[in-house]
């Protein structure tokens, strides 16, 4: 059983659309963070939420850590094709160790 | 460019063969932590050092073993290779930041091993 569940699991849209990822849990953290990771090179941190309800945004992404802090969404408005990635929810599990989903595959076709 | 290196970029091997993949940190970071990314288990954590000692341990396996030197650059050693090795391993590396108390790890661009 994973820690971390990811939805979907692979999503392909049209540039412009709007689009929702899903990072869940049964687990309570304290806090949780999203990378994005594009070929042939290592996950990027985009964000870390540490506050339940908390609401970030880096530009056309927005970031949401869930009231219980089990769950956090990834919302992305009017899609580029250079948001094209895969996009990695994952928590600390002690001595700064990441554990991660199994992430999202997002394409994003022109 | 995280500022974290790896070498090889690509590595092929055989079953059975030994395989060492270097990392060096960005500077001044202390802590080193290696991962490997597989399709069926994704992302996992295998082991941390931190100024030349073992820190933490995840589901690393008993013919992977992995040190800090001096210098701070690390080596991943894997032994007796299976085709199931074939994966990337990411090495990251991290620093605290006095000031939030937090650490964020950047990721190097990996190294691709297939085990043929």
């Amino acid at each position: 059983t994973q820690l971390l569940e990811q939805s979907p699991q692979f999503l392909s849209i049209q540039e412009g659309e709007n689009l929702t990822v899903y990072c869940n849990s049964s687990s309570v953290f304290s806090s949780l963070q999203w990378y994005r990771q594009e070929p042939g090179e290592g996950p990027v941190l985009l964000v870390t939420v540490v506050t339940g309800g908390e609401v970030k945004k880096l530009k056309r992404l927005t970031f949401q850590f869930g009231d219980a802090r089990k769950d956090s969404s990834l919302h992305i408005t009017a899609a580029q094709p250079g948001d094209t990635g895969l996009y990695l929810c994952a928590v600390n599990q002690g001595a700064q160790k990441l554990v991660f989903g199994q992430g999202t595959r997002l394409t994003i076709n022109p | 460019d995280s500022g974290v290196t790896q070498t090889p970029k690509h590595l092929i091997t055989a079953t059975g063969q030994r395989v060492t993949l270097r990392c060096s940190p960005r500077s001044g970071d202390l802590s080193v932590y290696w991962y490997q990314q597989s399709l069926d288990q994704g992302l996992q954590f295998l082991i941390q050092y931190y100024n030349g000692e073992e820190r933490a341990k995840g589901n690393i396996l008993e013919r992977f073993s992995a040190q800090q030197f001096p210098d701070l650059h690390s080596e991943l050693n894997l032994s007796s290779l299976e085709l199931g090795d074939s994966a990337l391993y990411f090495c990251a590396s991290s620093n605290l930041d006095r000031g939030t108390l937090q650490e964020t790890q950047y990721f190097g661009p990996g190294t691709r091993l297939l085990v043929l």
